[in-house]
């Protein structure tokens, strides 16, 4: 049973377009959301992350949105360059599975120069 | 790749041949973790270890086993391969179970099952 649904599958942006990514839980005892990057033949790589207490975090181009009462997050990836390129999954987990991550099934992006 | 080591990289094995995986760390993290990629699914947890000899079943632990005998190693072991199991295997190792303290993954093993 998928505790982390994400959406889309895929997504295409023109260079310094605005990439959007969602995604939704059940797991009320989630209090941890990371996104991660994967480029191919790689593992994937701690993005960005948010913890329940606050509805938005900023890092540079990317920004996660949370809303806790309607339990979905999403990711913003402002002017999209083509080294954006990538598959990204949104994640959670809590202290009842040690902080095991449950992940979406992936969103693979493409920006086009 | 925060110290994560991966062996092998690249797997062929026959239908019913046991199978061990290895993931070697270098930062003396508290928990380690084994994940399947596979297309359409995202990753999905497999085991997981949060100290010597402490393991737990994941999501898709069914043919699967664990060992972590050094804080250092978490192997992974198919004893009898199916089909099925031809996948992407990640490790991921965390300091400590915690919100606080982020899974850093390796770079996977490509295993095929014939």
């Amino acid at each position: 049973q998928q505790q982390v649904k994400q959406s889309p599958q895929s997504l295409i942006v023109q260079k310094g377009g605005i990439s959007i990514i969602n995604c939704a839980y059940e797991n009320t005892a989630f209090d941890y959301f990371p996104w991660y990057q994967q480029f191919p033949g790689k593992g994937p790589a701690l993005l960005i992350a948010i913890r329940p207490d606050v509805s938005e975090k900023k890092e540079g181009r990317f920004t996660i949105s949370f809303n806790k009462s309607a339990k979905q997050f999403s990711l913003h990836i402002m002017d999209s360059q083509p080294g954006d390129s990538a598959t990204y999954f949104c994640a959670a987990s809590g202290a009842d599975s040690g902080y095991a991550l449950n992940f979406g099934k992936g969103t693979s992006l493409l920006v086009t120069p | 790749d925060a110290g994560i080591t991966q062996s092998p990289r690249h797997k062929v094995t026959e239908t019913g041949t046991p199978v061990t995986l290895r993931c070697h760390q270098t930062e003396n993290h508290r928990y380690m973790y084994w994940y399947r990629q596979d297309p359409g699914h995202g990753l999905r947890l497999i085991h997981y270890s949060y100290g010597v000899k402490d393991t737990d079943k994941g999501e898709v632990s069914d043919g699967y086993s664990v060992s972590r005998s050094k804080t250092e190693d978490f192997l992974l072991t198919l004893e009898s391969a199916t089909s099925s199991q031809t996948s992407v295997y990640f490790c991921a190792i965390s300091r400590e179970g915690s919100s606080n303290s982020p899974l850093h993954f390796g770079n996977g093993t490509r295993l095929t099952v014939t």
